[in-house]
């Protein structure tokens, strides 16, 4: 199963964008890429996914690369509420998601 | 959107009590999914289910068991709590499709056993 390495941690200006890195390089053919965010004592929420394209809804971007070994997901403009644990995750066999250590988010004011 | 419901958002248990920590949801899924998660851990898969009284152990089965008697709903079930069990629990749901529909949450059960 594809393992994904993302940063411990960010910062990032309100009204920015967040940009977010991920890098699954173990990434097979049929595995999709989800993007997971939790924030303190809440359940994880879902963000967003995609294959191999590029995709795009009301809460973000994602970047994935040619190669598909690596992705971004993008905040096009951050708010303190953005605040939050970020994870990247490839899909499993047998749907087990595995959730890594994920990027802490902190947006400043 | 999709609604899943944990009943209980902090619980508190002795040694040895037997423990029930429900879940609904209301978008028909077939799949649903019960996890724990602790600090340096992340989420770590207890027990699945794909369909009503279908079950499948997932990582950490030892000292759970599941129910699933209806489709919306998903029993976790701690036989005999133990202190180890202390712990943030999530149910979470998805459909059954081609298999890469994202999975949805609950807010979660935080368990203190004493």
């Amino acid at each position: 199963d594809a393992k994904t390495t993302q940063p411990t941690s960010m910062d990032c200006a309100e009204g920015r964008a967040a940009n977010l890195p991920c890098n699954h390089s173990t990434i097979s053919g049929n595995e999709y890429v989800y993007w997971y965010r939790q924030i303190h004592s809440q359940g994880p929420q879902y963000i967003i996914h995609g294959l191999k394209n590029n995709e795009t809804n009301e809460m973000a971007s994602l970047i994935i690369t040619e190669d598909r070994k690596s992705s971004t997901l993008i905040l096009p403009h951050a708010t303190l509420r953005d605040t939050a644990v970020y994870y990247c995750i490839v899909m499993a066999r047998g749907n087990k998601l595995v959730f890594g250590a994920g990027t802490i988010l902190r947006v400043k004011s | 959107d999709v609604k899943v419901t944990q009943s209980s958002r902090y619980l508190v248990k002795r040694t040895g009590e037997k423990v029930f920590l429900e879940c609904v949801q209301d978008m028909d899924h077939e799949n649903m999914f019960w996890y724990r998660q602790d600090p340096g851990l992340g989420l770590r898969l207890i027990y699945f289910s794909y369909d009503v009284k279908m079950k499948e152990k997932g990582d950490i089965p030892e000292g759970y068991s599941v129910s699933r008697e209806k489709k919306e709903r998903f029993s976790l079930i701690l036989e005999s709590a133990s202190t180890n069990q202390t712990s943030m629990y999530l149910c979470a749901s998805r459909p059954r499709d081609r298999g890469n529909s994202p999975l949805h949450f609950g807010n979660g059960t935080r368990l203190t056993v004493t």
